[in-house]
């Protein structure tokens, strides 16, 4: 089992809300990451980050932005969200030295309504 | 477009039976990998296999792969119901940990 955890699981929120996404991985991985995938769809890398202050989008361009203040900890904020951001958000992390292979959480459920 | 697309989108078969899926990718790559995803999940890793081997086991999953003809496949073999999940292959576009995955496919094992 992977030590990578996010929170909230599910969430619904109204529309123009703001809302944090975390994740955090206890396995003292440099890289992490961010996917959005829509139910039965392919998954899209939004966000990603190689370190502490590091942070780069992804192939798919995301209103979504995300800090990484502290090597554990990667979360992703939209400031107003709307019924477009319905999706599940998957993070993973990796090291360098792993072959590639990284290890997702359970994955953020976000409806906007 | 996507760098892996997998092949059958979906795939229904009777416990016991082989299940094989298919991957293609279109550029070079450092090692190609498949992940596990069980429904409303994150997504498990599954097994790994580098540019330079042709074949690997792991347990009931035979992966292959055919760098000439950028492709991959992965065998789970005597399925049982607990294998019903979807199946994605990534594969790195460069020595970074950039993994870009393909649409899946989407396994049934009939009880």
């Amino acid at each position: 089992e992977a030590d990578i955890y996010q929170t909230p699981r599910y969430l619904v929120i109204g529309t123009g809300k703001k809302i944090t996404l975390e994740c955090s991985q206890t396995m003292g991985h440099d890289k992490m990451y961010w996917y959005q995938q829509d139910p039965g769809m392919e998954l899209h890398l939004i966000h990603y980050s190689y370190g502490v202050n590091s942070t780069e989008k992804g192939d798919l361009s995301s209103e979504s932005t995300v800090s990484r203040i502290r090597t554990e900890h990667f979360p992703l904020t939209l400031e107003s969200a709307r019924p477009s951001h319905t999706s599940q958000y998957l993070c993973a992390s990796g090291s360098t030295g792993s072959g590639n292979t990284i290890y997702f959480g359970e994955g953020s459920w976000l409806t906007v309504v | 477009s996507q760098q892996g697309e997998e092949d059958p989108q979906a795939l229904s078969i009777q416990e016991g039976e082989n299940a094989t899926m298919n991957c293609s990718y279109k550029t070079s790559i450092n090692n190609l990998q498949w992940y596990r995803q069980n429904s409303g999940r994150g997504l498990v890793h599954l097994i790994l296999i580098r540019s330079n081997e042709r074949e690997k086991h792991s347990g009931r999953l035979r992966v292959t792969l055919d760098t000439s003809k950028k492709s991959s496949s992965l065998l789970i073999t005597a399925s049982r119901a607990a294998d019903t999940a979807s199946y994605f292959c990534a594969t790195d576009r460069n020595a970074g940990n950039m993994l870009t995955f393909g649409g899946g496919t989407r396994l049934m094992v009939k009880p």
